[in-house]
């Protein structure tokens, strides 16, 4: 199994509240990803990082943040948690763009 | 707007059978791959296609891409219950930095 975890892996959090989401990689991969997963709506893309520092916004970035300030870690931060936001977060990292894609064992994050 | 649709939504057969799950846009796709994904757990990569008319077969699995490549399928033949899951197909499209997935199909093999 490809080295990356998600921490952590169930949260409850309240309205209004910030959260940080993080995912940590052991394979030296330079793509990492930020999916949401919701029944109905399949995988979506958040947000995704090329590189240290380097990131851009994917199909449903309202409402998030990331950062990536080392090659290992991706950090994904609700800045004001809503109840829309309730969902399976799952990190994802690839060698290459779109190429093979190894995702970490997902978030259950609950909004109340 | 889904780019990518897959049928059936949900599945239910008996061990033994055969299936095939559909994967379809109106788009067109650079590569396709196909993801199972169990309860708890991320999706993980069974398959990439990546030319039209393509056919790989990973056991008892056969995935082909259409001729166009805007659709794709997999053909399981005498499912077992270990293929129970959620099957995602995922598209790449040239210049766009994202994976397009499908909404899935579920199955459920009964013993």
């Amino acid at each position: 199994d490809a080295g990356i975890t998600q921490s952590p892996r169930h949260k409850v959090t309240e309205t209004g509240t910030p959260v940080t989401l993080r995912c940590h990689q052991t394979e030296n991969h330079r793509y990492m990803y930020w999916y949401r997963q919701d029944p109905g709506h399949g995988l979506r893309l958040i947000h995704y990082s090329y590189g240290v520092k380097d990131t851009d916004k994917g199909e449903v970035s309202d409402g998030y943040s990331v950062s990536r300030s080392k090659t290992e870690d991706f950090l994904l931060t609700l800045e004001s948690a809503t109840s829309s936001q309730t969902s399976v977060y799952f990190c994802a990292i690839s060698e290459l763009d779109n190429t093979e894609a190894f995702f970490g064992q997902g978030t259950r994050l609950t909004v109340v | 707007t889904q780019l990518l649709e897959q049928s059936p939504q949900f599945l239910s057969i008996q061990e033994g059978e055969n299936l095939t799950v559909y994967c379809n846009s109106s788009s067109v796709f650079s590569s396709l791959q196909w993801y199972r994904q169990e309860p708890g757990e991320g999706p993980v990569l069974l398959v990439t296609v990546v030319t039209g008319g393509e056919v790989k077969k990973l056991k008892r699995l056969t995935f082909q891409f259409g001729d166009a490549r805007k659709d794709s399928s997999l053909h399981i033949t005498a499912a077992q219950p270990g293929d129970t899951g959620l099957y995602l197909c995922a598209g790449t499209q040239t210049g766009a930095n994202n994976l397009f997935f499908g909404t899935g199909t579920r199955l459920t093999v009964i013993p």
